[in-house]
């Protein structure tokens, strides 16, 4: 199994750009989740899914959009990107929500805002 | 809202000395996680605990949950160089989302 791959691994944006960053798991698990990492201050939920076409906002959702059309792919959008979104995002996938299976993360997307 | 706090921030140990992390809830928890992180890696996750007052151990690693469900810990024995990276807890209420620590960057020198 390839678990949660996430594409691209790095990439380069202007501000004001737009773009999508993708995430896709073959474990068919219902819960997935975007999560950003900047130094010192550990990982923060951006939005998550408890399966498709449900989704919900996290700790820090603004400047970001997600879908889930499938139970397998769930894509995170750039609408305007700003410098402060400079950061290591990272796609996570579970069974469940309840928050007793382990969750399990894709390599990461390394995006910075020039 | 919920939050996960973890202390200490960083830790720099001498391979051989033991290393311990604290996580502290300010609402009562579900179950909790660990995670660890490798440097340039991604987290991967090391274990859970649901029971109030539950201890597992891992080898040289012992997790902790307290009695209230608000607090964990994470005891490494004797550490090795194998054991840098960030380690972080993670937790939630029934029902919500994953909520994770700021974690704990440890650093062991030979």
């Amino acid at each position: 199994n390839a678990g949660v791959t996430q594409t691209p691994k790095f990439q380069v944006l202007k501000t004001g750009q737009s773009m999508t960053l993708q995430c896709a798991q073959d474990m068919n698990h219902e819960y997935m989740s975007w999560y950003r990492q900047d130094p010192g201050m550990g990982l923060r939920l951006i939005h998550y899914s408890v399966g498709a076409g449900i989704t919900d906002q996290g700790e820090v959702p603004n400047g970001y959009n997600v879908s889930r059309s499938t139970t397998e792919d769930f894509p995170l959008r750039l609408l305007s990107a700003a410098p402060s979104q400079t950061s290591v995002y990272f796609c996570a996938s579970s069974y469940s929500i309840r928050g007793d299976q382990p969750q399990h993360f894709g390599d990461g997307t390394r995006l910075s805002i020039l | 809202g919920q939050q996960v706090m973890q202390i200490p921030q960083y830790q720099h140990v001498q391979e051989g000395e033991d290393f311990t992390t604290y996580c502290n809830s300010s609402t009562t928890l579900s179950n909790i996680q660990w995670y660890k992180q490798r440097p340039g890696g991604h987290p991967v996750f090391l274990i859970q605990l649901v029971k109030s007052g539950e201890v597992k151990k891992q080898k040289r690693l012992t997790f902790q949950f307290g009695e209230a469900k608000k607090n964990s810990s994470l005891h490494i024995t004797a550490t090795q160089t194998t054991d840098v990276g960030t380690y972080f807890c993670a937790g939630n209420q029934a029902g919500t989302a994953l909520i994770f620590g700021k974690g704990t960057t440890l650093s062991v020198s030979s």
